[in-house]
C-alpha cells in the first residue's frame, strides 16, 4: 500500500498561472482534505471530502477549486495563481469524518 | 482568525528534560487529535481523545483533554533526540462542524 500520493512534488509557476494538484489514497478511505502550511501557521484546511460525490470550504478556500474525481482521488487546482499561495500542500484522507488523518508527502508550490 | 492556539511556538530542552506543549481552543471541541511533523515531513498521527477530562498514556508521552474541552496537553518525559520535530493539536469545533490545527510547537533536543 502507497497510502497518500501526491503529484508533483515541487512546482514553481508565475502569476496568473493555473494548476492542479493531484491526490489519491488506496485505503479505501470515504474522507479526503487539502490543506496548505505556512511558516507559523500550521496547517490550514482548504477543502475537505467528507464521502465520494461531496465538497466542502474549510478555512481557506477562496482561490481553490477541488474535484473528488472519485473514492480514491481528490485535486486541487489554482485557476489564477497568485504569490500569497506559495505555500506546502498536503493532501490527507481518514476513514472517517472525525477520525484519524493520514496524510501524503506534501507539494511544495513556490508562485513568482 | 485563528481559533486554535499552542504555546509555546518554540522549545529547546537538553536530552532528559521534560517538555509540555499547551492547546487552547476559542471554542469547544469535539475531539482532539495530536500530531507529529519531522523537520521536512509530514504530519503524522499520534493520538486522539474524545471525552471530557481524558488521559492517555504512550510510553514517555501523556495527552490530556480538558474538562471543557477547549484545552489539551501534550507532555513528554525524559525527552530524547529522536523527539524532535513539530507537535500540532487538531480538532473539530462543535459550531459549525470545521476542523482546525493548532500552530503547533517546535521541539528541538540538544544532545
Amino acid at each position: 500500500n502507497a497510502g497518500v500520493t501526491q503529484t508533483p512534488k515541487f512546482q514553481v509557476l508565475k502569476t496568473g498561472q493555473s494548476m492542479t494538484l493531484q491526490c489519491a489514497q488506496d485505503m479505501n478511505h470515504n474522507s479526503m482534505y487539502w490543506y496548505r502550511q505556512d511558516p507559523g501557521m500550521g496547517l490550514r484546511l482548504i477543502y475537505y471530502s467528507a464521502s465520494e460525490g461531496t465538497t466542502d470550504k474549510g478555512e481557506v478556500p477562496n482561490g481553490y477549486n477541488v474535484s473528488r474525481l472519485n473514492k480514491r482521488e481528490f485535486s486541487l487546482r489554482l485557476e489564477s495563481a497568485a504569490p500569497s499561495q506559495t505555500s506546502v500542500y498536503f493532501c490527507a484522507s481518514s476513514p472517517v469524518g472525525l477520525g484519524t488523518q493520514y496524510f501524503g508527502p506534501g507539494t511544495r508550490l513556490l508562485v513568482l | 482568525g485563528q481559533q486554535v492556539m499552542q504555546i509555546p511556538q518554540y522549545q529547546h530542552v537538553q536530552e532528559g528534560e521534560d517538555f509540555t506543549t499547551y492547546c487552547n481552543s476559542s471554542t469547544t471541541l469535539s475531539n482532539i487529535q495530536w500530531y507529529k511533523q519531522r523537520p521536512g515531513g509530514h504530519p503524522v498521527f499520534l493520538i486522539q481523545l474524545v471525552k471530557s477530562g481524558e488521559v492517555k498514556k504512550q510510553k514517555r508521552l501523556t495527552f490530556q483533554f480538558g474538562e471543557a474541552k477547549k484545552n489539551s496537553s501534550l507532555h513528554i518525559t525524559a525527552t530524547q533526540t529522536t523527539d524532535v520535530g513539530t507537535y500540532f493539536c487538531a480538532g473539530f469545533t462543535n459550531t459549525g462542524n470545521q476542523f482546525y490545527f493548532g500552530t503547533g510547537t517546535s521541539l528541538t533536543v540538544i544532545p
